[in-house]
């Protein structure tokens, strides 16, 4: 089975600007995580989608978005952006049931 | 609130000795553990985990050890190879919020330097 997939791996944007960031899961996943790696906070979780739904939410400020579509693969959204927003973005997905998640390579994005 | 801790940043050890990587907790309503490697420019990659009803798990040269009275987990490779340097993190499924699906709570990370 192919592994999950983010594009882009690299992006640089622009204070204010916004941006999304998209995750293909593994096929079958029906669930889809996302993180935030950054040096000082580590990986944070972000949110969750199962089946368009999401199920959990992580504490960040609602300039973070994310939706899932028919076909699990994912978006995520972070509108205004600032400079704190540099960071790693890991997508993970799992089947649904329990509790291990398998990542993507992530996205590396650079805000100036 | 850190809930999941690696006192140690870093770790060197020479190749074909042990290595041993060490996990605190302070939520004792985790019942499930994670490791996961991480290598520079990759995304962390699933290696072993643990269940509380288990105190060992083991998986090839790696082995996970939980003392729930201690709050404490250790992931043990043997032998070490210099191809396991990388990154460590332990996690755990979080509960807040009354679920844990999909929020996996990650301590620092460990870096470990296996010298050949």
């Amino acid at each position: 089975k192919a592994g999950v997939t983010q594009t882009p791996r690299y992006l640089i944007k622009t204070r204010g600007q916004q941006v999304t960031l998209s995750c293909s899961p593994i096929s079958g996943h029906r669930s889809v995580s996302w993180y935030q790696q950054t040096p000082g906070q580590g990986l944070q979780f972000l949110f969750e989608y199962f089946s368009e739904t999401q199920r959990n939410k992580g504490n960040f400020p609602g300039r973070f978005s994310g939706r899932q579509f028919s076909n699990s693969r994912s978006e995520m959204n972070v509108s205004t952006l600032e400079l704190g927003d540099s960071a790693l973005y890991l997508c993970a997905s799992s089947p649904g049931q329990g509790f291990e998640q398998y990542f993507g390579p992530g996205t590396r994005l650079t805000v100036t | 609130d850190q809930q999941v801790k690696q006192n140690s940043p870093s770790l060197s050890v020479q190749e074909g000795r042990i290595s041993i990587l060490n996990c605190d907790y302070t939520n004792s309503m985790f019942d499930y553990f994670l490791w996961y490697k991480k290598y520079p420019a990759e995304g962390p990659t699933f290696l072993i985990s643990i269940s509380s009803i288990k105190d060992k798990n083991e998986d090839g040269r790696f082995t996970v050890f939980l003392n729930k009275s201690a709050k404490h987990l250790s992931l043990h490779i043997v032998p070490s190879q210099p191809g396991d340097s990388a990154v460590y993190f332990c996690a755990a499924p979080s509960l807040a919020g009354g679920t844990s699906y999909g929020k996996l709570t990650f301590g620092q990370g460990t870096i470990l330097t296996v010298h050949p």
